[in-house]
């Protein structure tokens, strides 16, 4: 497998379920970011993992909990939901040069519905 | 203010012919990268083309070019020759280094690009 792929592709899930988004990454990148993209808005970035690290916490719920056990699989856990929350999630990965190779590559996204 | 500015929310282009989305940007890196995405229906974003910030010359990928200007801060995406397939929503972006050691990504609110046949 190459590139970033995201489970499941769809998710519906009513508002006391626990739920969790998956993404890997086969491209050795040692950066993993979660992007929220609600209709009409442009993408919210959630969370940044460098080297299994957190490193960034975009003032997101704590009904989002992100999880980075190693440098290829960033999980986001999901529970007591709003119905707000519907949107598609992304899950991006990065290498940390600044050259063209430093683009961030994104997986097909979650589309969560919250019922 | 707002790191990535896109200020076509539509447009329309008649198939076979160019097309323009602007993108500025703001940022005090000097080392950033900027970057076009496309994003189909199916919501994949895919990369498009790259720009460093010391790039001399302007980015081409086959039918796509971006038009730096760097002293107006502006990174427009030019599809020659449009396809239907075409049709999606284009999305400016700007890499910039943060102190961490690690690449942040900024996105601007996107142009969905309609192509007509």
């Amino acid at each position: 497998e190459t590139g970033v792929t995201q489970t499941p592709r769809h998710l519906v899930m009513g508002m006391t379920n626990k739920k969790s988004l998956k993404c890997e990454q086969h491209l050795g990148h040692n950066a993993m970011y979660w992007y929220k993209q609600s209709a009409k808005k442009p993408l919210e970035l959630m969370f940044v993992y460098s080297l299994e690290e957190r490193v960034e916490n975009n003032s997101v719920p704590s009904r989002f909990s992100p999880e980075c056990p190693n440098s290829s699989h960033l999980f986001l856990h999901l529970h007591t939901l709003q119905p707000e929350d519907s949107a598609l999630y992304l899950c991006a990965s990065s290498g940390t040069g600044q050259g063209s190779s430093a683009e961030a590559f994104f997986g097909q996204g979650t589309r969560l519905t919250v019922v | 203010a707002q790191k990535i500015t896109q200020t076509q929310p539509g447009m329309f282009v008649q198939e076979k012919e160019a097309v323009t989305l602007d993108c500025t940007y703001d940022t005090s890196d000097p080392s950033y990268g900027l970057f076009w995405y496309k994003q189909p229906s199916s919501g994949e974003m895919i990369f498009l083309i790259y720009q460093g910030s010391y790039d001399q010359q302007n980015a081409t990928e086959g039918r796509y070019s971006l038009n730096f200007q760097k002293a107006r801060k502006s990174a427009n995406l030019v599809i020659s020759a449009s396809q239907l397939g075409d049709s999606a929503m284009y999305f400016c972006a700007m890499r910039e280094r943060t102190s961490y050691n690690f690449n942040k990504f900024y996105f601007g609110s996107g142009t969905k690009l309609n192509v007509k046949p």
